[in-house]
């Protein structure tokens, strides 16, 4: 069936643009996650919603960045006023169990780059 | 002291050898512990899970578990080239709302 999709595949946005990055799961998955990979590292956690609440932020690294599931599918991550230090991957992953603790399965992920 | 540490490499191993990667992570409560393959310019995606102590296979590849050291590996046996990736280790945080990954392991198979 049908993996995690997440759009745009490539982003370049200027300093201080706000950018939307969505995610959409793998069908009747539950949980949803947003992480940030730099380049040569693992993924950073970002935050966790389990449906559509937001049960986990503590990853989200300033109030610049925001997160919502309002009808626990699809998840928009945005970032407000875009700094150079954005620059990433960002990969969103859905898992079919109700918490962090079973397999979770990743999109192909975002590059954002900020010029 | 990182979370979950893992020797960046690269490590590599000749074609037909066994690839022996590690991680150790430091949340004694973790309850899940998982390895995903990560090919350059590429997602990760998920080969193995393991939640109890001892040994899970599939395939070419074995988890090993033991909690008591706080430590997981994977080998990977008959390593071939396409199996030239980075590996990354992930443990899930004992609040059970996040997975914490390692930096990863770069593997390199050659011929």
């Amino acid at each position: 069936g049908a993996g995690v999709s997440q759009s745009p595949r490539y982003k370049v946005a200027k300093r201080g643009q706000d950018v939307a990055l969505r995610c959409d799961p793998i069908s009747g998955h539950v949980s949803l996650f947003w992480y940030q990979q730099a380049l040569g590292q693992g993924p950073e956690f970002l935050t966790y919603f389990q449906n559509e609440a937001q049960l986990d932020k503590s990853g989200l690294p300033s109030d610049r960045f925001f997160a919502e599931r309002p009808e626990g599918s699809v998840s928009t991550l945005k970032i407000q006023r875009t700094q150079q230090e954005d620059s990433a991957v960002y990969l969103c992953a859905s898992s079919l169990a109700a918490s962090a603790s079973y397999e979770q399965y990743f999109g192909p992920g975002t590059r954002l780059t900020v010029t | 002291q990182k979370e979950v540490e893992q020797n960046s490499g690269p490590l590599s191993v000749p074609e037909g050898a066994i690839a022996s990667l590690n991680c150790t992570y430091s949340d004694r409560g973790s309850q899940s512990f998982f390895w995903y393959r990560q090919y350059s310019g590429k997602s990760p995606e998920l080969i193995m899970s393991i939640y109890s102590n001892g040994d899970k296979e599939d395939g070419r590849f074995t988890a090993q578990l033991n909690k008591a050291s706080q430590y997981v590996s994977l080998l990977i046996r008959d390593s071939q080239p396409s199996d030239s990736a980075t590996y990354l280790c992930a443990v899930s945080y004992s609040s059970a709302s996040k997975i914490i990954f390692g930096s990863g392991t770069r593997l390199s198979i050659r011929p």
